[in-house]
């Protein structure tokens, strides 16, 4: 069973560009979770995501910032028009259900030149 | 606002001692869990303690958890120079798990 699977691994993009994260939870999985973590610093949630719906995006800018999670395919955030300050490793990470432990994706480093 | 903060924000023991980390948050909650986070890695979950235990061991980890004072410690004895990494509490009260801000551990050889 392969564990929550991120692409790409590292990514960098200039100024202005779009970024797009891809996240496959693991097999039987319908819960996937988005964070942000800066160098130094614990993780920032930004969205939760089950199939088709966005549960909770409290954590997500109000602008630029859109993750979805389709019925087919991985969970994709998008953050159109890249600042320097989106610079920052993203993890995912997927349950089983709401409460129980996650788990997570080895995460993609982002960096906006 | 964060919910769970960890005490100390960074932690130097000599290998073989015991390390202990705590955290405190500031909402009821459904469980509580701990997390480690190898430099550059994604987090790995250790262990889960629900609202309704106290205390839960798994190997060299040790998780108490007091609801009534808010706060958790997790203790790994005998430490490893494995055991060099960030360890991070997560507090879950409703649909999401909110991260403080971690402990570095650092074993010394």
């Amino acid at each position: 069973n392969a564990g929550v699977m991120q692409n790409p691994r590292h990514l960098v993009r200039r100024r202005g560009q779009e970024a797009r994260l891809r996240c496959s939870p693991m097999k039987g999985h319908s819960h996937v979770y988005w964070y942000r973590q800066l160098p130094e610093e614990g993780l920032k949630f930004m969205v939760y995501l089950q199939k088709e719906n966005i549960i909770d995006e409290s954590g997500m800018p109000k602008e630029r910032f859109s993750a979805e999670f389709p019925k087919e395919g991985p969970s994709i955030l998008r953050i159109q028009q890249v600042v320097r300050g989106d610079s920052a490793a993203y993890f995912c990470a997927s349950s089983e259900q709401t409460s129980y432990e996650q788990y997570f994706g080895p995460g993609t480093r982002l960096t906006v030149t | 606002s964060q919910q769970g903060e960890e005490d100390p924000q960074a932690l130097s023991i000599q290998e073989g001692e015991n390390a202990t980390m705590n955290c405190s948050y500031k909402t009821s909650i459904n469980n509580l869990q701990w997390y480690r986070q190898n430099s550059g890695r994604g987090l790995v979950h250790l262990i889960l303690i629900r609202s309704n235990e106290r205390e839960k061991h798994s190997g060299r980890l040790r998780v108490t958890l007091d609801t009534s004072k808010k706060s958790s410690s997790l203790l790994i004895t005998a430490s490893r120079a494995a055991d060099t990494a960030s360890y991070f509490c997560a507090t879950n009260g409703g649909d999401k798990i909110i991260f403080g801000k971690g402990t570095r551990l650092h074993i010394l050889p």
